[in-house]
């Protein structure tokens, strides 16, 4: 089976702080994704990367980058955190054009 | 631009009945579909992945449908149980890029 790991599940953090949130695939997958889910607002992609080092800016970028070193790791980073920034951060990988894996997402609260 | 909605938002329904969830978009130029499930607080579980090329895809007790030419999908479930309680959302892919368009989920409640 496909896993995809987030390294927290809640993370409670302050305004102003950098924080890093890892996601990790075991399946060699060259797509990795980055959405954030809010209540009345679904998923929305933040960022994604199709293959090693590349990265592509989703629907809602600002406050936020990426970083692809590795083919297995793909990691948000949060350069400033905000309250608005409180929320599930979901990661996903996929093989080219196949199905859509999910981690089981980091709660993230900012004080 | 591509535009995905799921009607109902929500549904209510006795254990042992067999339901249809639905998705519609508006553009037919598609590449593929996928049916997720999400348990509260959950990440989301892939369920079906139909190909623009296919009519449906049978997972156990899970059959999903697709008309590109309607711009229909639809998920039934056979023989619901309690523990299909979840929100379902489907997700369209374009012929042209690697994003996701996504409905906002079918909140389905099975009741004992």
């Amino acid at each position: 089976d496909v896993k995809v790991t987030q390294s927290s599940r809640y993370l409670v953090k302050r305004t102003g702080e950098k924080v890093f949130l890892e996601c990790v695939q075991d399946m060699d997958h060259e797509n990795m994704f980055w959405y954030r889910q809010d209540p009345g607002l679904g998923l929305r992609l933040i960022y994604f990367s199709y293959d090693v080092k590349m990265k592509e800016k989703g629907d809602i970028p600002e406050g936020y980058s990426v970083s692809r070193e590795k083919k297995e790791r793909f990691s948000l980073i949060l350069e400033s955190a905000s309250t608005n920034q409180t929320s599930m951060y979901l990661c996903a990988s996929r093989r080219q054009n196949e199905k859509l894996f999910f981690g089981s997402g980091t709660q993230l609260s900012v004080l | 631009k591509q535009e995905v909605t799921q009607i109902p938002a929500a549904l209510s329904v006795p254990e042992g009945e067999n339901l249809v969830l639905n998705c519609s978009f508006t553009d037919s130029a598609i590449y593929n579909l996928q049916w997720f499930r999400q348990d509260p607080g959950k990440g989301l579980t892939s369920l079906l992945l139909i190909q623009s090329s296919q009519r449906e895809q049978t997972s156990g007790r899970l059959n999903a449908s697709l008309d590109k030419s309607s711009g229909r999908s639809t998920l039934y479930i056979a023989a619901s149980q309690p523990g299909d309680s979840a929100t379902y959302l489907c997700a369209v892919r374009g012929d042209s890029n690697y994003q996701l368009i996504w409905g906002a989920g079918t909140k389905l409640i099975i009741k004992p």
